[in-house]
């Protein structure tokens, strides 16, 4: 069974740090480009970023709001997936959410990050 | 790539047909196109990808078609379930844009 599991989440004050990871199971981690989304209160669904797989460059890709705060990281060899966040603002409180299209594609259950002070 | 849903909200009953429209700003390479339906409380559920292809455990009456900068998902008779909003996403381009949503809701 495809599964991933996200976890981190938790209440921060605004520039404070934070590291979500997303244990994946079920599907060939190695191959696959993996992606964090978001969700805040009352909003639509946010693209993140992602990081591409290690035999496409294990190149990371970020929304303009995030770039710079935020990092991308994965560890083939525990299939897990990272997301470290630095100098976080009240805008960045959302649900986090990971995912891949790979295969078929599968996404977590989502961790609440909030940020207020 | 912007993506441009419509309607904002579809009001239906059940066992209705559902249509739903997103359209890009420029064309979605590969058709790397996806719908999403999102209720409170659950994970992101992926429905299509691939602009037509069903994910994993998704009801036939679900289906997705379009190629292009037009893109079109489907849901054949309406289930109580079904009432949610729908997000497309093309996954192809940095940054990997969602469309601002559909909500289908019940008439």
């Amino acid at each position: 069974e495809v599964r991933l599991v996200e976890s981190g989440g938790g209440f921060v004050k605004p520039g404070g740090s934070l590291r979500l990871s997303c244990a994946a199971s079920g599907f060939t981690f190695t191959n696959a480009w993996m992606t964090w989304v978001r969700q805040a209160p009352g909003k639509g669904l946010e693209w993140v970023g992602r990081i591409k797989s290690k035999t496409a460059g294990e190149t990371t890709e970020y929304a303009a709001p995030v770039t710079g705060r935020f990092t991308i990281s994965r560890d083939d060899s525990t299939n897990t997936l990272y997301l470290q966040m630095n100098s976080l603002k009240t805008e960045d409180t959302a649900f986090y959410f990971c995912g891949t299209f790979y295969g078929s594609g599968a996404w977590g259950q989502g961790t609440l990050v909030t940020v207020s002070s | 790539i912007v993506l441009t849903q419509s309607p904002g909200t579809l009001s239906l009953s059940p066992g209705e047909r559902a249509t739903l429209s997103c359209k890009a700003s420029q064309s979605v390479p590969n058709n790397h196109l996806a719908w999403f339906q999102r209720m409170p409380g659950q994970a992101p559920r992926l429905l299509i990808y691939g602009a037509s292809n069903r994910a994993t455990g998704i009801p036939d009456r679900f289906s997705g078609s379009g190629s292009g900068t037009d893109f079109t998902l489907t849901i054949s008779r309406l289930e109580p379930e079904d009432f949610a909003v729908y997000y497309c996403q093309q996954y192809h381009v940095s940054p990997c844009t969602f469309g601002q949503g559909t909500k289908v809701e019940i008439k």
